[in-house]
């Protein structure tokens, strides 16, 4: 059964570059879609866009367009949330979820990571 | 896309019934029979609870439902248990592989 296991927490300055990850231990990982979520401290989610490591089609909230890029490594079975430039407002945890049926890009996320906390200071 | 609006908080004694409300517009919950429902407890990751409207995964409680009527979608919890005591979330598919998420639920069992 696949699991996701993402990278630790991070503590970075605003205008610094980050790039987390969401390793995917398991098989079929080219064939799922995965996505990252954003919740910042006391708020709710926010679902930022997905991946399909297949053919690496990316699809972004109109939110997050343009502030953040969602990659791939099927080499590592790994997905990525960079950011070029932070800001304090992207404080968050953020969470890489996998959606429930093979290929399907209008799916629930059910298959959740544990969570990485981003910590941005001025 | 906008957050689908919820109610901050619902609450409910042991053994009752609630239902927490999820309204989006004809371009998300209106347009497609894809609302799903999160349960996260503090400090936790979300948990899905119901996809595509009344689904539940294997191992869900079937005391979790979910429900929709025009551009608003619904989840009713029954036989209220302590550990229903939780976040909630709603989300709904907005087309072109695009989802969001509701405000969030605080619900309470008192």
């Amino acid at each position: 059964e696949m699991q996701l296991v993402q990278s630790g927490a991070e503590v970075r300055k605003t205008g610094d570059s980050l790039k987390i990850s969401c390793e995917a231990a398991g098989y079929n990982f080219n064939n799922y879609w995965f996505g990252w979520v954003r919740q910042v401290p006391g708020k709710g989610l926010e679902w930022m866009g997905i991946i399909y490591p297949g053919d690496s089609d990316t699809r972004y909230s109109p939110s997050f367009a343009g502030q953040v890029t969602i990659s791939v490594d099927k080499s590592v079975k790994t997905v990525y949330l960079q950011w070029s430039s932070l800001k304090a407002s992207d404080a968050a945890v953020y969470y890489c979820a996998r959606h429930r049926n093979l290929a399907a890009v209008d799916d629930a996320f059910e298959l959740w990571g544990q969570g990485t906390v981003v910590t941005v200071s001025s | 896309q906008s957050a689908l609006t919820q109610p901050a908080s619902v609450s409910g004694s042991p053994g009752q019934s609630i239902t927490i409300s999820c309204t989006g517009t004809t371009s998300d919950v209106g347009n497609y029979n894809l609302v799903s429902w999160y349960q996260q407890h503090p400090g936790k990751a979300p948990k899905l609870i119901i996809f595509r409207g009344n689904d539940r995964p294997s191992g869900v409680s079937n005391r979790f439902s979910g429900s929709k009527s025009g551009n608003t979608a619904s989840l009713t919890i029954s036989g209220l248990q302590g550990e229903d005591d939780a976040d909630y979330y709603c989300s709904s598919y907005a087309g072109s592989g695009i989802s969001v998420f509701g405000t969030g639920t605080k619900v309470t069992v008192l």
